[in-house]
């Protein structure tokens, strides 16, 4: 079964410093979805990566699919208190039939101190 | 609002009471899924319904629990016999179907979750 390990599992740093975490794959992924949690809520869709080598970006937080497709980055420059959070890398499980079965990352807690 | 709705967002139950859980989707959304997080843990797959079918279903799910979604709208997740350990979030999210395989990917939408803490 196909599981994600990201890391680092907890970040602290200081407001207006940038910062990147990373998910890794065992697995080939064939789509890798990045959402954010604040504690005790629900999940908010970020970014959805699918081809090797993709990059998007949003206001200021840029995701990354490497060429093999089996890890990827986020990166938040000049962060900001908006940006704390958990941060949870998922993965489609299937491709059949076209499901959607997210396997999840541990999750990244991120702490930005003013 | 529009978004994924669940109800209630907590719920404190004596340990052996049963509780059940609703999820209303996005209205156009054929995909509904359970989802289960513990603390600390990013959310595990629980089952999942294409229209009013349940397709699937994980080793997660015990016999204890129970998911339904009769008319392909709203679904609701029952839990008998709770026990302590069934305390976590329970996330609900739906998403478009996706008809070919090769077809673009779509985002699943969450919902706030419900809270269980069985005492």
């Amino acid at each position: 079964s196909q599981e994600l390990e990201q890391s680092p599992q907890s970040l602290i740093v200081q407001e207006g410093k940038n910062l990147t975490i990373n998910c890794t794959s065992s697995k080939t992924l064939y789509g890798l979805y990045w959402y954010k949690q604040k504690y005790g809520e629900g999940l908010i869709f970020l970014m959805m990566l699918q081809k090797g080598g993709e990059e998007k970006s949003h206001e200021k937080i840029t995701a990354k699919l490497d060429e093999k497709k089996q890890q990827s980055s986020l990166h938040i420059t000049a962060s900001q208190p908006s940006h704390a959070g958990i941060y949870l890398c998922g993965a489609d499980g299937l491709i059949i039939q076209g499901a959607q079965k997210l396997v999840f990352g541990q999750g990244t807690r991120l702490t930005i101190n003013p | 609002d529009t978004g994924v709705s669940q109800n209630p967002r907590h719920k404190i139950t004596k340990r052996g009471q049963n509780v059940t859980f609703r999820c209303d989707p996005i209205s156009e959304h054929n995909r509904l899924y359970w989802y289960r997080q513990t603390l600390g843990q990013g959310p595990e797959f629980l089952t999942y319904f294409q229209n009013e079918a349940q397709l699937e279903k994980s080793r997660l799910l015990s016999d204890r629990f129970s998911a339904e979604r009769p008319k392909g709208s709203f679904s609701t997740l029952e839990i008998q016999r709770t026990e302590q350990g069934d305390s976590a979030m329970y996330l609900c999210a739906s998403s478009p179907v996706r008809r070919l395989a090769y077809e673009k990917n779509t985002e699943a939408f969450f919902g706030q979750g419900t809270r269980l803490t069985v005492v």
